[in-house]
């Protein structure tokens, strides 16, 4: 089937922690998957994404991790930051001509100062 | 560039009316898309365009219906609104092949 969810609904870690964000998935044919940033009354925001041939991404304080073996995909950000309090969603898309991109669930992530 | 921009940001309807959200990207993407979330919930899809001409069914189109205007442009019409509707709409749009989506700001829709 074509679902992806989250381990953790609410994330909290203290200012300055590194945060780990869990998602797992069930499509295998899933081209690419995505992580994206959600903040109180706004759309969702890309931060980072990572093909399906690929075990590691870095960006900007952030890492993704795909372990396609146990169909898991983690987010971590280093040295947390109050701003960096929101939703995170997984996503992943079928790529070819369809495109189609499905979310998973959410995690609330809370920096404590 | 404005990205994506949708139209109205709020509205309220009654049972049984009928109104089209409006989408525009100006980022010459062949992808878009039309999602709606629930209060504390995830996006869920209810339809999408791959390319200008082409839509299809997400994971939750009943009760709606999409138009693929031109490559810019991606409506989405509720022909008879009902309670259960009521949510926040997002639109967004991508380039083919990639997980990047750019996000309108959401229109909240709420149906008495």
């Amino acid at each position: 089937g074509e679902s992806v969810g989250l381990h953790l609904p609410t994330l909290s870690v203290q200012e300055g922690d590194n945060s780990i964000i869990n998602c797992a998935y069930s499509n295998s044919a899933s081209d690419y998957f995505i992580w994206y940033k959600q903040e109180s009354g706004k759309g969702p925001q890309f931060i980072i994404d990572i093909r399906s041939n690929m075990d590691k991404r870095q960006g900007q304080r952030v890492t993704v991790l795909l372990n396609k073996t146990v169909k898991h995909l983690s987010l971590q950000i280093a040295a947390t930051q109050p701003g960096d309090s929101a939703v995170y969603f997984c996503a992943e898309i079928f790529g070819g001509a369809t495109n189609k991109l499905i979310f998973g669930t959410g995690t609330l992530l809370a920096v404590q100062p | 560039n404005a990205g994506v921009t949708q139209t109205p940001k709020f509205q309220v309807l009654k049972t049984g009316q009928s109104m089209t959200l409006q989408c525009a990207q100006d980022m010459n993407h062949n992808s878009m898309y039309w999602y709606r979330q629930d209060p504390g919930m995830g996006l869920r899809l209810i339809y999408y365009s791959a390319s200008e001409g082409t839509t299809d069914k997400g994971e939750v189109p009943n009760g709606y219906n999409v138009s693929r205007l031109n490559k810019r442009e991606f409506s989405l019409r509720l022909e008879s609104a009902a309670p259960s509707q009521t949510s926040v709409y997002f639109c967004a749009s991508s380039n083919s092949g990639t997980g990047r989506a750019f996000f309108g700001q959401g229109t909240r829709l709420t149906v008495v």
